[in-house]
């Protein structure tokens, strides 16, 4: 069946530090890759999409490149910020009609 | 504003009383779902729905029961709640069922405790 691995947490960062979030998934067909995020108290929101290989999905300066040679969809961002203090979700989605299947989430922490 | 709402966001109750969670969108969206979120395990799916009296269970549908009746709504049922269904649970709505890339829409979340 479908999976979805992400990296362990929580993630403890300075301010403008690089943020890597790994992500791998395993599917069969052709997959469409999502990252959301929740912010305490709120539900989920996408933060970023790509639907096939190559794609590269970037929103609020966080990218993540669908690449299907090594299954991953890595969440990166060059200088982070407090208020990307947050929940992070991988989700894999088009092999079941609208179902997501989400990894277990990375904590995110972002000191000043 | 398109949104997604839930109620109530807090439930606390007790095993066995039947209790009903609520899920409504504005966005006159074809696909509604509902996931619980427990530690670790990331958001796992109970139901979905494609379309009005169009529903089917999803990964962990047991202790639970949905309607849509109406496009707008679609509610959540314990039936008889027991303690191993205390979880966040959120709603999702998007605009097509099967659209390989829609994006789906969260509610705010219910945290239910069953004691």
């Amino acid at each position: 069946g479908n999976s979805v691995t992400q990296m362990e947490g929580p993630v403890t960062l300075s301010e403008e530090a690089f943020l890597t979030i790994n992500c791998t998934y395993t599917a069969t067909g052709y997959p469409s890759l999502f990252w959301y995020v929740q912010y305490p108290g709120e539900g989920l929101q996408l933060l970023l999409k790509a639907t096939k290989a190559d794609d590269k999905g970037s929103n609020k300066g966080f990218e993540a490149t669908y690449r299907k040679e090594t299954t991953s969809f890595h969440l990166e961002k060059g200088s982070v910020q407090v208020s990307d203090s947050a929940v992070y979700f991988c989700a894999l989605g088009g092999t079941s009609y609208g179902k997501l299947t989400f990894g277990q989430g990375t904590i995110l922490t972002v000191h000043p | 504003e398109a949104q997604v709402t839930q109620n109530p966001r807090y439930l606390i109750t007790v095993t066995g009383k039947k209790l009903t969670v609520t899920c409504s969108q504005n966005m006159n969206h074809e696909y509604m779902s509902w996931y619980r979120q427990d530690p670790g395990l990331g958001l796992r799916q109970i139901y979905y729905s494609m379309n009005v009296e169009v529903t089917d269970k999803g990964d962990v549908p047991e202790g639970y029961k949905v309607s849509r009746k109406e496009k707008r709504n679609f509610p959540l049922i314990l039936e008889s709640p027991s303690p191993n269904q205390t979880s966040l649970y959120f709603c999702a709505s998007s605009l097509l069922a099967g659209g390989w890339t829609d994006t789906q829409y969260f509610g705010p979340g219910t945290r239910l405790t069953v004691l």
